[in-house]
Protein backbone atom coordinates (compact mmCIF):
# COMPACT_ATOMS: atom_id res chain seq x y z
CA UNK A 1 0.00 0.00 0.00
CA UNK A 2 2.15 2.97 -1.29
CA UNK A 3 1.15 5.99 1.17
CA UNK A 4 3.14 8.52 -0.98
CA UNK A 5 2.22 8.56 -4.88
CA UNK A 6 3.81 10.52 -7.57
CA UNK A 7 1.19 9.24 -10.43
CA UNK A 8 3.53 10.53 -13.07
CA UNK A 9 6.70 8.45 -13.72
CA UNK A 10 8.21 11.33 -16.37
CA UNK A 11 7.92 15.04 -17.36
CA UNK A 12 9.31 16.35 -20.16
CA UNK A 13 9.14 20.95 -20.46
CA UNK A 14 10.78 23.59 -22.25
CA UNK A 15 13.53 25.57 -20.67
CA UNK A 16 12.08 28.63 -18.97
CA UNK A 17 8.58 27.33 -18.97
CA UNK A 18 7.25 26.03 -15.29
CA UNK A 19 7.96 22.66 -14.10
CA UNK A 20 4.96 21.11 -12.06
CA UNK A 21 5.50 18.03 -10.36
CA UNK A 22 2.12 16.45 -8.29
CA UNK A 23 2.39 14.18 -5.10
CA UNK A 24 -0.55 13.02 -3.32
CA UNK A 25 -0.76 11.21 -0.01
CA UNK A 26 -3.33 8.82 2.18
CA UNK A 27 -1.96 9.09 5.60
CA UNK A 28 -3.37 11.74 7.53
CA UNK A 29 -0.99 11.24 10.13
CA UNK A 30 1.40 12.73 7.58
CA UNK A 31 2.42 16.36 8.84
CA UNK A 32 5.70 17.23 7.31
CA UNK A 33 6.64 17.47 3.24
CA UNK A 34 9.45 17.54 1.26
CA UNK A 35 11.18 17.08 -1.77
CA UNK A 36 14.49 16.17 -3.14
CA UNK A 37 15.98 15.63 -6.16
CA UNK A 38 18.06 13.28 -7.13
CA UNK A 39 20.68 12.26 -10.06
CA UNK A 40 22.02 8.66 -10.83
CA UNK A 41 24.32 7.00 -8.68
CA UNK A 42 23.56 9.55 -5.96
CA UNK A 43 22.12 10.20 -3.03
CA UNK A 44 18.96 12.26 -2.66
CA UNK A 45 19.44 16.05 -1.61
CA UNK A 46 16.80 18.01 -0.09
CA UNK A 47 14.75 20.61 -2.16
CA UNK A 48 12.57 22.24 0.14
CA UNK A 49 9.84 21.27 2.50
CA UNK A 50 6.42 22.07 4.06
CA UNK A 51 4.48 22.05 7.26
CA UNK A 52 1.01 20.95 6.94
CA UNK A 53 -0.03 24.10 8.89
CA UNK A 54 1.33 25.75 6.05
CA UNK A 55 -0.29 25.93 2.58
CA UNK A 56 2.50 26.93 0.65
CA UNK A 57 6.61 27.49 0.73
CA UNK A 58 8.73 29.61 -1.65
CA UNK A 59 12.41 29.39 -1.80
CA UNK A 60 13.43 31.04 -5.45
CA UNK A 61 12.57 29.10 -8.18
CA UNK A 62 11.08 26.33 -6.33
CA UNK A 63 7.40 26.53 -4.89
CA UNK A 64 5.36 23.73 -2.82
CA UNK A 65 1.72 23.80 -2.17
CA UNK A 66 -0.15 21.67 0.20
CA UNK A 67 -3.94 21.18 -0.16
CA UNK A 68 -4.11 19.06 3.16
CA UNK A 69 -8.34 18.12 2.26
CA UNK A 70 -7.22 17.10 -1.20
CA UNK A 71 -4.01 14.95 0.40
CA UNK A 72 -2.57 16.61 -2.55
CA UNK A 73 1.09 18.48 -2.74
CA UNK A 74 2.80 20.17 -6.13
CA UNK A 75 6.36 21.48 -6.72
CA UNK A 76 6.45 24.13 -8.64
CA UNK A 77 9.93 25.12 -10.90
CA UNK A 78 9.64 28.12 -12.15
CA UNK A 79 11.69 28.88 -14.79
CA UNK A 80 12.92 25.62 -15.35
CA UNK A 81 16.43 25.05 -16.25
CA UNK A 82 18.27 22.06 -18.25
CA UNK A 83 20.20 21.60 -14.85
CA UNK A 84 16.87 20.84 -12.82
CA UNK A 85 16.75 17.65 -15.42
CA UNK A 86 16.99 14.85 -12.79
CA UNK A 87 14.10 12.71 -10.57
CA UNK A 88 12.54 13.99 -8.07
CA UNK A 89 11.06 12.76 -4.71
CA UNK A 90 8.02 13.34 -2.91
CA UNK A 91 8.46 12.38 0.96
CA UNK A 92 6.24 12.91 3.67
CA UNK A 93 6.77 11.97 7.75
CA UNK A 94 4.30 12.03 10.33
CA UNK A 95 5.44 13.69 13.53
CA UNK A 96 8.35 15.04 14.73
CA UNK A 97 11.97 13.68 16.08
CA UNK A 98 13.54 10.59 15.48
CA UNK A 99 10.51 9.64 12.22
CA UNK A 100 11.89 8.07 8.92
CA UNK A 101 10.15 9.13 5.89
CA UNK A 102 8.18 7.53 3.05
CA UNK A 103 8.79 8.20 -0.60
CA UNK A 104 7.13 8.53 -3.31
CA UNK A 105 8.08 6.38 -6.45
CA UNK A 106 9.51 9.48 -8.21
CA UNK A 107 8.93 12.19 -11.17
CA UNK A 108 11.88 12.01 -13.69
CA UNK A 109 12.07 15.68 -15.01
CA UNK A 110 13.33 16.70 -18.25
CA UNK A 111 14.06 20.18 -18.99
CA UNK A 112 14.63 20.57 -23.23
CA UNK A 113 16.88 23.60 -23.92
CA UNK B 1 25.78 22.47 5.12
CA UNK B 2 25.44 18.83 7.07
CA UNK B 3 27.02 16.11 5.59
CA UNK B 4 26.47 12.31 5.33
CA UNK B 5 29.20 9.88 3.53
CA UNK B 6 28.99 6.09 2.65
CA UNK B 7 31.78 4.12 1.48
CA UNK B 8 32.21 2.48 -0.49
CA UNK B 9 30.63 4.25 -3.51
CA UNK B 10 30.48 1.31 -5.81
CA UNK B 11 31.10 -2.54 -4.67
CA UNK B 12 31.35 -5.63 -6.88
CA UNK B 13 31.19 -9.48 -4.53
CA UNK B 14 30.71 -12.71 -5.10
CA UNK B 15 27.81 -14.59 -4.11
CA UNK B 16 27.62 -16.33 -0.64
CA UNK B 17 30.47 -13.39 1.00
CA UNK B 18 29.49 -10.48 3.20
CA UNK B 19 29.64 -6.79 2.68
CA UNK B 20 30.18 -3.92 5.29
CA UNK B 21 29.02 -0.15 4.09
CA UNK B 22 29.73 2.70 6.21
CA UNK B 23 27.93 5.65 6.83
CA UNK B 24 29.46 8.69 8.47
CA UNK B 25 27.98 12.46 9.49
CA UNK B 26 30.81 14.18 8.81
CA UNK B 27 30.19 17.38 10.72
CA UNK B 28 27.43 16.30 12.82
CA UNK B 29 25.98 13.86 15.55
CA UNK B 30 23.46 11.14 14.17
CA UNK B 31 21.67 9.69 17.18
CA UNK B 32 19.44 8.37 14.16
CA UNK B 33 20.30 7.04 11.03
CA UNK B 34 17.94 5.36 8.45
CA UNK B 35 19.19 2.80 5.54
CA UNK B 36 17.15 3.02 2.69
CA UNK B 37 17.49 1.08 -0.30
CA UNK B 38 16.37 1.46 -4.13
CA UNK B 39 15.87 -0.80 -6.58
CA UNK B 40 16.00 0.32 -10.62
CA UNK B 41 13.22 2.83 -11.50
CA UNK B 42 11.59 2.55 -8.01
CA UNK B 43 11.55 4.57 -4.92
CA UNK B 44 13.40 4.59 -1.89
CA UNK B 45 12.87 2.00 0.59
CA UNK B 46 13.24 2.25 4.33
CA UNK B 47 15.09 -1.16 5.35
CA UNK B 48 15.85 -0.37 8.78
CA UNK B 49 16.27 2.75 11.39
CA UNK B 50 19.34 2.64 13.35
CA UNK B 51 20.12 3.76 16.61
CA UNK B 52 22.99 4.52 18.90
CA UNK B 53 23.77 2.30 21.31
CA UNK B 54 20.73 0.14 20.96
CA UNK B 55 19.14 -2.36 18.37
CA UNK B 56 18.39 -1.53 15.33
CA UNK B 57 14.50 -0.83 13.79
CA UNK B 58 13.89 -3.02 11.50
CA UNK B 59 10.71 -2.87 8.62
CA UNK B 60 8.82 -5.54 7.68
CA UNK B 61 9.87 -8.07 5.19
CA UNK B 62 13.42 -6.89 5.92
CA UNK B 63 15.65 -9.81 7.57
CA UNK B 64 17.51 -8.75 10.04
CA UNK B 65 19.86 -11.16 10.41
CA UNK B 66 21.17 -10.89 6.47
CA UNK B 67 21.25 -7.25 6.91
CA UNK B 68 23.25 -6.49 9.89
CA UNK B 69 23.49 -2.97 11.50
CA UNK B 70 25.44 -1.49 13.98
CA UNK B 71 25.21 2.21 15.02
CA UNK B 72 28.40 2.00 17.73
CA UNK B 73 29.06 5.81 17.37
CA UNK B 74 27.02 9.18 17.37
CA UNK B 75 29.02 9.96 13.66
CA UNK B 76 29.07 5.88 12.38
CA UNK B 77 26.49 3.37 11.19
CA UNK B 78 27.24 -0.06 9.25
CA UNK B 79 24.89 -2.27 7.04
CA UNK B 80 26.46 -5.38 6.34
CA UNK B 81 24.78 -7.52 4.00
CA UNK B 82 25.88 -11.30 4.88
CA UNK B 83 25.80 -14.35 2.73
CA UNK B 84 24.90 -11.94 -0.58
CA UNK B 85 22.93 -13.06 -3.33
CA UNK B 86 22.50 -11.62 -6.57
CA UNK B 87 18.69 -10.58 -5.39
CA UNK B 88 20.83 -8.19 -2.69
CA UNK B 89 22.01 -6.04 -5.62
CA UNK B 90 20.68 -2.79 -5.44
CA UNK B 91 21.55 1.14 -4.43
CA UNK B 92 21.36 1.33 -0.62
CA UNK B 93 21.40 4.87 0.76
CA UNK B 94 21.62 6.14 3.87
CA UNK B 95 20.29 9.25 5.63
CA UNK B 96 20.69 10.71 9.45
CA UNK B 97 18.91 13.16 10.87
CA UNK B 98 21.11 16.25 12.79
CA UNK B 99 19.47 16.81 16.22
CA UNK B 100 20.05 20.53 16.45
CA UNK B 101 18.84 20.84 13.33
CA UNK B 102 16.44 18.94 11.68
CA UNK B 103 14.98 17.48 14.83
CA UNK B 104 11.71 19.23 14.10
CA UNK B 105 11.51 19.41 10.54
CA UNK B 106 12.14 15.86 9.28
CA UNK B 107 14.71 16.74 7.13
CA UNK B 108 17.59 14.00 6.53
CA UNK B 109 20.10 14.54 5.20
CA UNK B 110 21.53 11.34 2.62
CA UNK B 111 24.56 9.87 2.16
CA UNK B 112 25.87 9.41 -1.69
CA UNK B 113 24.63 6.05 -1.75
CA UNK B 114 26.43 2.28 -2.12
CA UNK B 115 25.67 0.06 -5.30
CA UNK B 116 26.16 -3.29 -4.31
CA UNK B 117 26.22 -5.81 -7.69
CA UNK B 118 26.56 -9.25 -6.54
CA UNK B 119 27.88 -12.01 -8.93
Amino acid sequence: DQQVKQNSPSLSVQEGRISILNCDYTNSMFDYFLWYKKYPAEGPTFLISISSIKDKNEDGRFTVFLNKSAKHLSLHIVPSQPGDSAVYFCAASAGTGRRALTFGSGTRLQVQP
Amino acid sequence: GAVVSQHPSRVICKSGTSVKIECRSLDFQATTMFWYRQFPKQSLMLMATSNEGSKATYEQGVEKDKFLINHASLTLSTLTVTSAHPEDSSFYICSARRMDRSQNTGELFFGEGSRLTVL
